[in-house]
């Protein structure tokens, strides 16, 4: 079975500091991805990496980097955390053409 | 500009009957539709897939249809079961493009026993 492990489930975080959302996935995908979800709004894509150390903004990259460093993992930060960042955080990865994405568990992220 | 749309945020069904979510997109390009389920606290998981050569998918109790020229899919559950009770979002792709998904806003489905 393909897994794609956030590093944390709940984080709270104060307004200025740097947070750093760890993704790992176990089944040598090539895609990932990080997503937001909000209420009434769905999931908006952040970034996404098609490949080590390359990535393409998605619909909101705003106050959000991203890192890929190796296949296996992709980072999500937020450079100075921001009340109107806090939000559910999902990575998925994917293989390719016509296959499905499959996600993490999900950090919900509290910024205050 | 929402290029995926699920225009009932809610829908409630008995169980042992059919539930129909629906979803509709504007983007001409999108050629591989998914949907997914997700509970609280828990990421999406994958339900089925439909590439734009077909115009249904079945899989047990999951059935997704899709209208081209309407640019519209559904989404049949049949029969409903309480388990079944969570949010349900549409999801597009352009294949020859760069993987990304796009998602709709997604339709909470709640199964009264």
């Amino acid at each position: 079975d393909v897994k794609v492990t956030q590093s944390s489930r709940y984080l709270v975080k104060r307004t200025g500091e740097k947070v750093f959302l760890e993704c790992v996935q176990d089944m040598d995908h090539e895609n990932m991805f990080w997503y937001r979800q909000d209420p009434g709004l769905g999931l908006r894509l952040i970034y996404f990496s098609y490949d080590v150390k390359m990535k393409e903004k998605g619909d909101i990259p705003e106050g959000y980097s991203v890192s890929r460093e190796k296949k296996e993992r992709f980072s999500l930060i937020l450079e100075s955390a921001s009340t109107n960042q806090t939000s559910m955080y999902l990575c998925a990865s994917s293989l390719g053409v016509n296959t499905e994405a499959f996600f993490g568990q999900g950090t919900r992220l509290t910024v205050v | 500009d929402q290029q995926v749309k699920q225009n009932s945020p809610s829908l409630s069904v008995q169980e042992g009957r059919i539930s129909i979510l629906n979803c509709d997109y504007t983007n001409s390009m999108f050629d591989y539709f998914l949907w997914y389920k997700k509970y609280p606290a828990e990421g999406p998981t994958f339900l089925i897939s439909i590439s734009s050569i077909k115009d249904k998918n079945e899989d047990g109790r999951f059935t997704v249809f899709l209208n081209k020229s309407a640019k519209h899919l559904s989404l049949h559950i049949v029969p409903s079961q309480p388990g079944d009770s969570a949010v349900y979002f549409c999801a597009a792709r352009v294949n020859f493009g760069n993987e990304k998904l796009t998602f709709g806003t997604g339709t909470r489905l709640t199964i009264i026993p």
